[in-house]
């Protein structure tokens, strides 16, 4: 089993709707959590950086970390077809600094 | 503020040929990492430096890859010989502060190994 699982898609949404990504994970010494957000043929860039538990916004996104039930959300209001990318998860102790990252999960925002 | 830089960004050889890959980190940045991806799937870590020292290299299959941080800011890494299964995304990435875990990647370097 993997640390960090994340359902590769593709997810098909029409512009203006509601996404939800979702990452579960196993190792409950995970404090600091990450969404990247990866276009084709290009490198991951950081999207949302969250400590612990809780929620974070930002603009159109928001992120949510339970980790309680080791599972953590990336919602995306407003998608836009410019939101098509692959999004990836990523996690990482605090005692270390390697991140652990999910799959990724390919978004495609159709007109 | 300029980004990671990587060279080359495409680099397609015969199996058991040499290759290198190079990366310029954001200037600044003392933390550098070597990471691998293949297709759909997330980028897994090869190597980490801190400054010329290399603190994580528990991935990096020492019997291929090798990777040098010279006067720590440029890096280097090179397999020989290239396996098909070498074929992938090689991913450098830095980072200013490791307690954040905020990593700025580069676009990547794609290997295609015939």
């Amino acid at each position: 089993q993997k640390e960090v699982e994340q359902d590769p898609g593709p997810l098909s949404v029409p512009e203006g709707a509601i996404v939800s990504l979702n990452c579960t994970y196993s190792n409950s010494a995970f404090q600091y959590f990450m969404w990247y957000r990866q276009y084709s043929r290009k490198g991951p860039e950081l999207l949302m950086y969250t400590y612990s538990s809780g929620n974070k916004e930002d603009g159109r996104f928001t992120a949510q970390v339970d980790k309680s039930s080791k599972y953590i959300s990336l919602f995306i209001r407003d998608s836009q077809p410019s939101d098509s990318a692959t999004y990836l998860c990523a996690m990482r102790s605090g005692t270390a600094s390697k991140l652990t990252f999910g799959t990724g999960t390919r978004l495609q925002v159709t007109l | 503020e300029a980004g990671v830089v990587q060279s080359p960004r495409y680099k397609i050889i015969e199996k058991k040929q040499p290759v290198a890959f190079w990366c310029n980190p954001i200037s600044g940045h003392n933390t550098l990492y070597w990471y691998l991806q293949n297709l759909g799937q997330g980028p897994e870590l090869l190597i980490r430096y801190e400054n010329e020292e290399a603190v994580d290299d528990s991935q990096l299959p020492k019997d291929r890859f090798s990777a040098e941080r010279l006067k720590g800011v440029d890096s280097t890494l090179k397999i020989q010989p290239a396996e098909l299964g070498d074929s992938a995304v090689y991913l450098c990435a830095s980072s200013r502060d490791t307690g954040t875990g905020e990593l700025f990647f580069g676009e990547g370097s794609r290997l295609t190994v015939l």
